[in-house]
Order: structure tokens, then sequence, then C-alpha cells
């Protein structure tokens, strides 16, 4: 079955540092693989999507960018944070129905 | 670009009530509608889905209705029962293979 890895599970970053959060998919090749942002009691914006290695599609102008170096690999990168980057991450993968969610990473800039 | 609305953004029903969520989608090329039920804290979790070439599907007390000329699907959950509040979030995914999510409903069950 198809099983999403995302970690860590919480984050505390200090405003100005860098941010890498890793996502891995196991179950299913030539995913595609999603990342969103949910706020405090509020809905799932999707920040990038990707269909394949290197092609990565940004949905919102904002200060994270994506890579996707390998099939079953997704990376959310900030060089510097902001408090607005305060969240819950959510990877997702899916091949060409349902999406299935990794834990989630509770992310907290100070 | 594609577009889903959501309603009602809260619901509060009492226990053993039926509860509805009604999605409505904007890309023509959407073949489908899943389901997802999101826990406080917790990641969002699929628990229905239905394809375009079918109506309706049900699994024991949730249900879910497709309207392809209307674009609009719906959740139905009967008998409801505490351990049915949660947020739950429509979605479809269509021709630019991407899932795009309602806003979520947050579903308050009563006892």
């Amino acid at each position: 079955s198809q099983t999403i890895h995302q970690w860590p599970a919480t984050l505390v970053q200090p405003v100005g540092s860098p941010l890498s959060l890793e996502c891995t998919v196991e179950g299913t090749s030539n995913p595609n693989l999603y990342w969103y942002r949910q706020a405090a009691g509020r809905g799932l914006q999707l920040l990038f999507y990707s269909v394949g290695i290197g092609q990565i599609s940004s949905e919102v102008p904002q200060n994270l960018s994506a890579s996707r170096p390998q099939d079953r690999q997704f990376i959310l990168s900030s060089k510097k944070l902001l408090l607005s980057d305060s969240g819950f991450y959510l990877c997702a993968g899916g091949g060409r129905t349902e999406a299935f969610f990794g834990q989630g990473t509770r992310l907290t800039v100070v | 670009g594609e577009n889903v609305e959501q309603h009602p953004s809260t619901l509060s029903v009492q226990e053993g009530d039926s509860a509805v969520i009604k999605c409505t989608y904007s890309d023509s090329a959407s073949n489908y509608f899943p389901w997802y039920k999101q826990e406080l804290g917790k990641r969002p979790q699929l628990i229905i889905d239905i394809r375009s070439n079918v109506g309706e599907k049900k699994d024991q007390r949730i249900a879910v209705t497709l309207n392809k000329t209307a674009k609009h699907f719906s959740l139905h959950i009967t008998e409801t029962q505490p351990e049915d509040s949660a947020v739950y979030f429509c979605a479809e995914k269509g021709g630019y293979q991407k899932v795009t999510f309602g806003t979520g409903t947050k579903l308050q069950v009563i006892p």
C-alpha cells in the first residue's frame, strides 16, 4: 500500500533561518506529489505540486521553494523563514486518483 | 483555473441526525472526487471517493452523490455519532493532474 513519510513532526525555527522539510513515498512509482500549508482552523492551501522529477508547479508566490530530486522524494525549502511561514505543512502523494497525506510538520517560526 | 467551493463552513447536528456537505467545482475535465476527514491535529484521511462515471456511492453511514451536469457533489452522513466530529474536505482531480481541495467544513455532532 501507498505510504507517505514526512519529517520532522514538529519544528521550531528562528526568523531568518533556513528550512528543509523532506517527504518520501513508498508503494507507488511516478506519483504526483504535493505540499500543502494549513493555518490553524483553516483549509488546505496548495503550495507546490509535481508530476515528475524536476517538474515543480508553484501555486502561490511565497518565501518557499520545492524540489524533486528523485521520483519518490519531495523537498520543501526556504532560505530565510518569516513569521508568516508558521503553520501545519502537509506532504501528499498520489497516483492517478486520490492523494494520501504524510503526518504533517507543525512549523513555528519565532 | 480550478476552483472548489464547499458549504457550509461549519455544521452542528444532533447525534443521530444526518449531515450534508456540498461542493461545487468549475473544471469540466474533473473526473475524480474524494472526500477527506481531518481530526484535530492530524492529517486528512480519505473516507470515500467517487468517479465521474458514477452518480452515487455508499459505504455504511456515508454516501457521496455527483451531478456532473451541475458540477456539484455532496457528502451525506447518516446516523451521526460524536466521533464523526471533524473537519471534512471535498476535493477534485481533473485535467491538470492536481488535487484541488475545498475550504473545509467543521462538523460538530452534539451528543
